[in-house]
């Protein structure tokens, strides 16, 4: 049973769609967590949220909105995608703010 | 101040050695200092924590330094294995806030 399951894996698109990735946890934690990975393998924080609710947007730009129907669900939906967002992104949830974060296994966005 | 410096960039061990890796923070708030490891093609997985009420940390071939006086920890691996080659990177996080920031990593290799 995956704990933290993202979809989809992999995803290649145009320049200016619009695309979604899916992340669903069954660990029972309250915050969830989006990150992007370039291609130098640097992990930055994109967003957490906790209960459902945003607390934290890291200066993302407006083309991301996560949204987070029930604590077990965090999606991400990007617009206008660009060049620039080919990155893996991994989402990943917590028990607490400040414990072990379980990390899917990452999307890898590819904008052509 | 929210930066994690972490080094080497790279490191290449021989079988039955110690990997050495180092990160330094400046943010005294920070309380919890993870370990992430990182397999081509998955998400990070903790490897080892450490919090800063303690100078020492270890679990089976892995250990943490921790030196809080002079704001960095360490990773050793003892005994390293080619299977150990990953990507590792230290991070941090404090209690009041809901972002762990991470280290650039650090990619190990392991000569069998």
């Amino acid at each position: 049973d995956t704990a933290v399951s993202q979809t989809p894996k992999y995803l290649v698109t145009q320049m200016g769609n619009d695309k979604s990735i899916k992340c669903e946890q069954n660990l029972g934690h309250d915050t969830m967590y989006w990150y992007k990975q370039d291609s130098k393998k640097f992990l930055k924080i994109m967003f957490s949220y906790n209960n459902k609710e945003l607390i934290i947007n890291e200066t993302v730009p407006n083309r991301f909105s996560p949204k987070s129907p029930d604590k077990a669900h965090l999606n991400l939906h990007i617009n206008s995608l660009e060049l620039g967002d080919s990155a893996v992104y991994f989402c990943a949830s917590s028990q607490y703010r400040n414990t072990e974060a379980f990390f899917g296994q990452g999307t890898r966005l590819t904008v052509v | 101040q929210q930066q994690v410096k972490q080094s080497p960039q790279s490191l290449i061990v021989q079988k039955g050695g110690i990997s050495i890796i180092n990160c330094a923070y400046e943010n005294t708030a920070f309380d919890y200092f993870p370990w992430y490891q990182q397999f081509p093609g998955k998400g990070p997985a903790l490897l080892i924590a450490i919090r800063p009420d303690v100078s020492e940390k270890k679990e089976g071939r892995f250990t943490i330094s921790f030196n809080k006086s002079a704001k960095q920890f360490s990773l050793h691996i003892m005994d390293s294995q080619p299977g150990d080659s990953a990507t590792y990177f230290c991070a941090a996080s404090n209690a009041g806030g809901f972002k762990t920031i991470f280290g650039a990593g650090t990619r190990l290799f392991v000569k069998a």
